[in-house]
């Protein structure tokens, strides 16, 4: 079935430093993914929808100069977290899929800055 | 406004029974639900889905029955076994080209031995 893969798993940063996150689709072409965080205790809130050679569409409170999300090829969505802070620290999930069908999940990025 | 609601935030079953979790939603324009489950440190994996067009969907132990009428939804599972315990997410889509998923809080579910 459909994959999509994300990683690193689990990154501890120092306070100030940027980390990126990936998320690739392994077998098939995926025009939009969708970057998700997880707050502990509620459910997982969707952050941005990034979208294949366009820029990134950002919910409301994102801020999209902290989150960048770059979407440079069909399998290919990035997640940078720039100048973490301790504040920014969550599990952060992607998804994708095929148009009109089920959803998968990356296997989420723990993130804990120090 | 939370358009997913999942009101029992946990529930415990007995090993061998049938455990049902629940879902409600608002937003009448949802045309397709689904089920993710989630285990601790791991993202949610896709556990069942159904159409806005069908009132119930079976896969194996799990079955999801929507009742539209009541903006309603649920999960079975039967029997329960211990590897069932996790946290399930209900969640729905609209039928635009975002595909944007929108979840409810999930429900902790125990497998009692």
């Amino acid at each position: 079935g459909a994959v999509v893969s994300q990683h690193p798993s689990r990154v501890i940063c120092k306070s100030g430093t940027s980390v990126k996150i990936e998320c690739r689709s392994l077998d098939f072409q995926a025009t939009t993914m969708f970057w998700y965080r997880q707050f502990p205790k509620k459910s997982l809130m969707l952050m941005a929808t990034s979208n294949e050679g366009s820029k990134a569409t950002y919910e409301q409170g994102v801020e999209k100069d902290k989150f960048l999300i770059n979407h440079a090829s069909l399998t290919l969505s990035t997640l940078t977290v720039t100048s973490a802070h301790p504040e920014d620290s969550s599990f952060y999930i992607c998804s994708a899929g095929p148009r009109d069908e089920k959803l998968f999940f990356g296997s989420g990025t723990q993130l804990s800055v120090l | 406004d939370q358009q997913v609601k999942q009101n029992s935030p946990s529930l415990s079953v007995q090993e061998g029974r049938i455990s049902i979790l629940n879902c409600d939603y608002t937003n009448s324009m949802f045309d397709y639900f689904l089920w993710y489950k989630k285990y601790p440190a791991e993202g949610p994996t896709f556990l069942i889905s159904i159409s806005s067009i069908k009132d119930k969907n079976e896969d194996g132990r799990f079955t999801v029955f929507l009742n539209k009428s009541a903006k309603h939804l649920s999960l079975h599972i039967v029997p329960s076994q211990p590897g069932d315990s996790a946290v399930y997410f209900c969640a729905a889509t609209l039928p635009n080209r975002d595909d944007k998923i929108i979840f409810g809080k999930g429900t902790r579910l125990h497998i009692l031995p």
